[in-house]
């Protein structure tokens, strides 16, 4: 049974660019959300996607917008890449209802220049 | 809103010392509690859960219990091995919240 995977690990832009970064939840899962973790950090909430909505929000600018998809597969996209988004960003998958239990994949790493 | 304070690190232990991670919560009602680690290059690892006051989670030898009273939930191993040098997480979600809440994580490095 394969986790939650995420794609790709490691990605070098530079600032004003644009990137995409990818993740599968867990099998059975149909609810994904994605976090931003800076070096040192907890993981900061960017938004959560059920039934291919956005179903809630955590505090940051509409640079950073996502999707899902059909298969409850997500992309989480920013544009206009500042220095302070490098980070390691975390994809988690859930199972609707299931009171913030959540699985996370092993993040990519985003390192803009 | 919903918040988590841990106790600062770094922590450094020698093998088979005893740990305990302090973790406090803020929040509106009765938050589900969570404790992640994350190793070297990977993501987050669930290690326990704890969903009502006084439940007590455990794994791998880590246990944590729900204590409404102090609003805590604090982290303990009895007997610490080299592997488990990590970053460990106190996390919360709140009632009829969607996402995680997390502390700034504790660092514990186990000397052999």
């Amino acid at each position: 049974d394969a986790g939650v995977t995420q794609s790709p690990t490691h990605l070098i832009k530079t600032r004003g660019q644009q990137v995409t970064l990818r993740c599968s939840p867990k099998s059975g899962h149909d609810t994904v959300s994605w976090y931003q973790q800076a070096l040192g950090q907890g993981p900061q909430f960017i938004f959560q996607y059920y039934e291919e909505e956005e179903r809630q929000r955590g505090n940051f600018p509409d640079r950073f917008s996502g999707h899902q998809f059909p298969n409850y597969s997500s992309e989480l996209n920013v544009n206009a890449l500042l220095l302070g988004d490098s980070a390691l960003y975390l994809c988690a998958s859930s199972l609707s209802g299931a009171s913030g239990l959540q699985f996370f994949g092993p993040g990519t790493r985003l390192t803009v220049l | 809103g919903n918040s988590v304070t841990q106790m600062e690190g770094p922590v450094t232990l020698s093998e088979e010392a005893f740990l305990t991670i302090n973790c406090t919560y803020t929040a509106t009602g009765y938050p589900s509690l969570f404790w992640y680690v994350q190793y070297p290059g990977e993501g987050l690892q669930l290690l326990l859960k704890a969903t009502k006051a006084d439940d007590k989670g455990s794994n791998k030898g880590f246990e944590a219990t729900y204590r409404k009273e102090t609003t805590s939930f604090h982290l303990e191993k009895g007997s610490v091995q080299v592997s488990d040098s990590a970053v460990y997480f106190c996390a919360l979600n709140g009632r009829g919240d969607y996402k995680l809440s997390f502390g700034a994580g504790t660092t514990v490095t186990v000397r052999a």
